[in-house]
């Protein structure tokens, strides 16, 4: 069963706009990691943001904040003032605790294309 | 945060080849990571490595196909086997922050593009 759910597979947004790339999770570890990583065209994998199953507020990170809905099993990665190096395959990625250090899974991937 | 290196950064091959994907970290990690990023795709992992231990493969991935290394804390290898077309891929290697920090953070190295013609 798909773990990691990203319906948008491309998105636009005007540069100094905001916008809200959509993650959906299915788990049934109490204990559990949500991850937001950036990969631009370059490849490289550079990781923007982290929200623990127990953490009461949102996580902040600059730019970026993360709307966690545990009820929704939601993770939504809202990045404020796009810009256009901003550009880049986005990836949501869920770890469970439970049993031990597991490594991430990871969701399909929202392309951001951000227009000047 | 931990800092990962590759080696080879990309490479040509023949199909039928093998190729060997070096990684090496700055600090000792208990695990390690090997990921497949197909064209066009999302990562797939492909086994986890520890050291002293033979890597635990994930479905779709076997030992013949992408045996691994683990020699010691710092260094793992990841190679690919009698290459076909469909192995083009970016391989990444991944490990956890270092162990005295959190263990919430994930790092990548950055990446192995193979083409298989």
């Amino acid at each position: 069963a798909q773990k990691i759910t990203q319906t948008q597979p491309g998105m636009f947004v005007q540069e100094k706009e905001a916008v809200t790339l959509d993650c959906t999770y299915d788990t049934s570890d109490p204990s559990y990691g949500l991850f937001w990583y950036k990969q631009p065209s370059s490849g490289e994998m550079i990781f923007l943001i982290y929200q623990g199953s127990y953490d009461q507020q949102n996580a902040t990170e600059g730019r970026y904040s993360l709307n966690f809905q545990k009820a929704r099993k939601s993770a939504n990665l809202v990045i404020s003032a796009s810009q256009l190096g901003d550009s880049a395959m986005y990836f949501c990625a869920m770890r469970e605790f439970e049993s031990g250090n597991t490594p991430l899974v990871f969701g399909k991937g929202t392309r951001l294309s951000v227009i000047a | 945060s931990a800092v990962i290196s590759q080696k080879p950064s990309r490479d040509i091959c023949q199909r039928g080849t093998s190729l060997t994907i070096q990684c090496q970290v700055d600090s000792q990690v208990t695990m390690m990571f090997w990921y497949r990023q197909q064209p066009g795709q999302s990562l797939t992992l492909i086994a986890t490595a520890n050291q002293g231990s033979e890597a635990t493969y994930e479905s779709g991935f076997v030992i013949d196909k992408f045996p691994i290394s683990r020699p010691n804390l710092t260094f793992s290898t990841l190679t690919v086997s009698n290459m076909s077309p469909e192995d083009s891929s970016i391989y990444l290697c991944s490990v956890y922050s270092a162990e005295s920090a959190s263990v919430y953070e994930q790092y990548f190295g950055p990446g192995t593009r193979l083409t298989v013609t």
